[in-house]
C-alpha cells in the first residue's frame, strides 16, 4: 500500500520567503509527527497531531513555524520569513495508534534557504 | 528532557562480520526503544524495536538488547551484507509519549 508521501521533495527559498511543506500520511493513521533533520544529525521532534488536534508543539523552534492538520489527514508545515538556519530535511511520520507504535516516515522535504 | 547518546558515529566492517551499535538514554520513564535505518535520500525505516518489559528481541540477523538498570540498549547485526550499509539511528520514547528522541546516528559501511 501507499506509504507516507511528502511534497515538494526539494525546496529552495530566498531568505525571508514563506514556505509550505505538505505531508500525506498513511490512510487511517491517527497520529502525525513532524521532525527536522539537520545534515549529519538525527531527526528532532517538532510537533504532534492526534487526528486534527495539535497536542504537542514544544519542538517548534520559533513562532515562524506553524503546522496544521485541519481534517485529521493531510498536514502542512509552514515556515514564515525563512532564515538560513531553517535549512534542513523536514520529515513527516504517521502512526496507527496513540503512543509507542511504529512511526512510518516519509522521504522528507529538503529545504535550502539561500 | 531526554538525551540519547549513540556510539560509534562511524563503523566499518568486513562483509560477514558482526556490527554492534550502542545507545544510552537519560529518562527513566522511557520504555519504547526503536531502531531505524536510513538510506540516502530516504526517510528512516524501522528495523526492530523493543519495549521495557523485554530484555532481548531477535529478528533473523538483527537483535536488540536492553538494560533498563544501566539505561542502555544495543543493536547487533550478524553476517553483515553490503546492503546493510546505511545510517542507523536509535531512539527512545516515554510510555504514553508522543515523540521519539533520536541519537545522532551511526554510519555503517560493510566492505565486500
Amino acid at each position: 500500500g501507499a506509504g507516507v508521501s511528502q511534497s515538494p521533495r526539494y525546496k529552495v527559498a530566498k531568505r525571508g520567503q514563506d514556505v509550505a511543506l505538505r505531508c500525506d500520511p498513511i490512510s487511517g493513521h491517527v497520529s502525525l509527527f513532524w521532525y527536522q533533520q539537520a545534515l549529519g544529525q538525527g531527526p528532532e521532534f517538532l510537533t504532534y497531531f492526534q487526528n486534527e488536534a495539535q497536542l504537542d508543539k514544544s519542538g517548534l523552534p520559533s513562532d515562524r513555524f506553524f503546522a496544521e492538520r485541519p481534517e485529521g489527514s493531510v498536514s502542512t508545515l509552514k515556515i514564515q520569513r525563512t532564515q538560513q538556519e531553517d535549512s534542513a530535511v523536514y520529515l513527516c511520520a504517521s502512526s496507527v495508534g496513540l503512543a509507542n507504535n511504529e512511526q512510518f516516515f516519509g522521504p522528507g522535504t529538503r529545504l535550502t534557504v539561500l | 528532557g531526554e538525551n540519547v547518546e549513540q556510539h560509534p558515529s562511524t563503523l566499518s566492517v568486513q562483509e560477514g562480520d558482526s556490527a554492534v551499535i550502542k545507545c544510552t538514554y537519560s529518562d527513566s520513564a522511557s520504555n519504547y526503544f526503536p531502531w531505524y535505518k536510513q538510506e540516502l535520500g530516504k526517510g528512516p525505516q524501522l528495523i526492530i524495536d523493543i519495549r521495557s518489559n523485554v530484555g532481548e528481541k531477535k529478528d533473523q540477523r538483527i537483535a536488540v538488547t536492553l538494560n533498563k538498570t544501566a539505561k542502555h540498549f544495543s543493536l547487533h547485526i550478524t553476517e553483515t551484507q553490503p546492503e546493510d550499509s546505511a545510517v542507523y539511528f536509535c531512539a527512545s520514547e516515554r510510555e504514553y509519549g508522543n515523540k521519539l528522541v533520536f541519537g545522532a546516528g551511526t554510519i555503517l559501511r560493510v566492505k565486500s
